[in-house]
């Protein structure tokens, strides 16, 4: 089955870096978009945007534009997610995501990265 | 930026009981709705997608309705492991954003 596996929990302090990872596999990269999406504890899920493996064309959600990077590397089926100055705002449960050829909708999600932003 | 509503924020249902559930867009977004069941812990498992077509592994008393701005989930005998929240996804403009809904918990009765 597909599988997006994500990087484990971080913990940061305000104004760190950080950058995110999910590995995919059992289906092929370069096919699908990936999309990246926060959840704030307690809320709903928030698309931030999608990235387009073959060519890194990547659409952000003007919420998050200019906020956050998405790239990725094809040689190892890996989308990342970064941040260059991290907020205690950023505080969130962040998933990668699938979008299928039949739609924009979302069909398979990582197991989610835990951020903690914290002094 | 298309706004998602949902109603009820929680529905309160017995087991074997029916449930309906409600997701409004503040203006069209034709049949392109997906909803979406999540567990504490757990990523977002999609149900249903272009209105009313269940996902693969997903039980048949889940069902989809509706098109352009009121869309209905129902749920036609709850079981214990449908309680959850449940999200509505608008994804009708190719360039996103895609709005996800506020959610309706589903508890126990």
């Amino acid at each position: 089955e597909v599988q997006l596996v994500q990087s484990g929990t971080a913990v940061k302090k305000p104004g760190e870096s950080l950058k995110i990872s999910c590995e995919v596999s059992r289906y092929d990269f370069a096919t699908y978009w990936i999309a990246w999406v926060r959840q704030m504890p307690g809320k709903g899920p928030e698309w931030m945007g999608t990235i387009y493996p073959p060519d890194s064309d990547t659409r952000y959600s003007p919420s998050f534009q200019g906020q956050v990077t998405m790239s990725v590397d094809k040689t190892i089926s890996t989308a990342y997610l970064q941040w260059t100055s991290l907020r205690a705002s950023d505080t969130a449960t962040y998933y990668c995501a699938r979008h299928p050829s039949s739609g924009w909708h979302i069909d398979y999600w990582g197991q989610g990265t835990r951020v903690i932003v914290s002094s | 930026e298309i706004v998602m509503t949902q109603s009820p924020a929680t529905l309160s249902v017995s087991p074997g009981e029916r449930a309906t559930l409600s997701c409004w867009a503040s203006q069209s977004v034709t049949n392109d709705l997906a909803w979406y069941q999540q567990k504490p812990g757990q990523p977002p498992r999609l149900l249903i997608s272009g209105a009313s077509t269940r996902a693969a592994g997903v039980p048949a008393r889940f069902s989809g309705s509706g098109s352009g701005t009121e869309f209905t989930l129902t749920i036609s005998s709850l079981q214990s492991e449908d309680f959850a929240i449940y999200y509505c996804q608008e994804y009708s403009n190719w360039r996103g954003p895609f709005t996800f809904g506020p959610g309706t918990k589903v508890d126990i009765k």
